[in-house]
């Protein structure tokens, strides 16, 4: 079974500081994907950010970026230079590498971030 | 490229009804995934099709079902409605359903309200 954990339910973050959403998972899977979704109040899932378990180096994506420490089973979202757009809520997310799990995201129970000006 | 749409945005049902919700997925995608989103609960997968077919299946009563079309456009339907199945239901797209690293991008919800 495969088990997301974020234990901030929520943030604040001053305007143009960085912030760090914590994530922790749980899988007997050798192989698994990690993802971090934006969720605004409008309810859309925005994709963020990826990274695979057998990728060396930590994922980035313009302003985010992704802590991965594989034998702590942790992937921090990394926000730098905070924005008023984004306070939102953030999952963090996993999928097993096999037919088994198909597309099935599995998703922590999030974290709501506000960025104060 | 157009996004994932969902019809209809908002719904207001009676326990008891039907609903049923429909998902287009981005063009080029076949595989479509739903999931159930409430404050209780949180986000919890419903099911996966892929070319038609259902691949996936979450932990939900045979109330909830689906299907997908040719097109790999989807509908998702809830018969014998009670409140508990309030929530906002997501839809979400893949190019494949491989396990590998395809992304699914949402779509921006169905919000259903069962009175």
């Amino acid at each position: 079974a495969q088990k997301i954990t974020q234990t901030q339910p929520g943030m604040f973050v001053q305007e143009k500081e960085a912030v760090t959403l914590d994530c922790t998972y749980d899988t007997s899977d050798q192989s698994y994907g990690l993802f971090w979704y934006k969720q605004p109040s409008s309810g859309e899932m925005i994709f963020l950010i990826y990274q695979g378990s057998y990728d060396e180096q930590n994922a980035t994506e313009g302003r985010y970026s992704l802590n991965f420490q594989k034998a702590r089973k942790s992937a921090n979202l990394v926000i730098s230079a905070s924005q008023l757009g984004d306070s939102a809520m953030y999952f963090c997310a996993m999928r097993g590498f096999s037919m088994e799990y198909g597309n099935k995201l599995v998703f922590g129970a999030g974290t709501i971030l506000r960025v104060k000006s | 490229k157009a996004g994932v749409t969902q019809t209809p945005r908002y719904l207001i049902k009676t326990r008891g009804q039907q609903v049923t919700l429909s998902c287009s997925p981005i063009s080029g995608h076949r595989s479509v995934s739903w999931y159930q989103q409430t404050p209780g609960q949180g986000l919890q997968f419903l099911f996966e099709y892929f070319s038609e077919t259902q691949r996936n299946k979450g932990n939900f009563p045979g109330r909830f079902s689906g299907r997908q079309f040719s097109n790999s456009r989807s509908e998702m339907n809830v018969s014998t409605l009670e409140l508990g199945d309030s929530a906002l239901y997501l839809c979400a797209s893949s190019l494949e359903s491989r396990g590998d690293t395809d992304t699914q991008y949402f779509g921006p919800g169905t919000r259903l309200t069962v009175l």
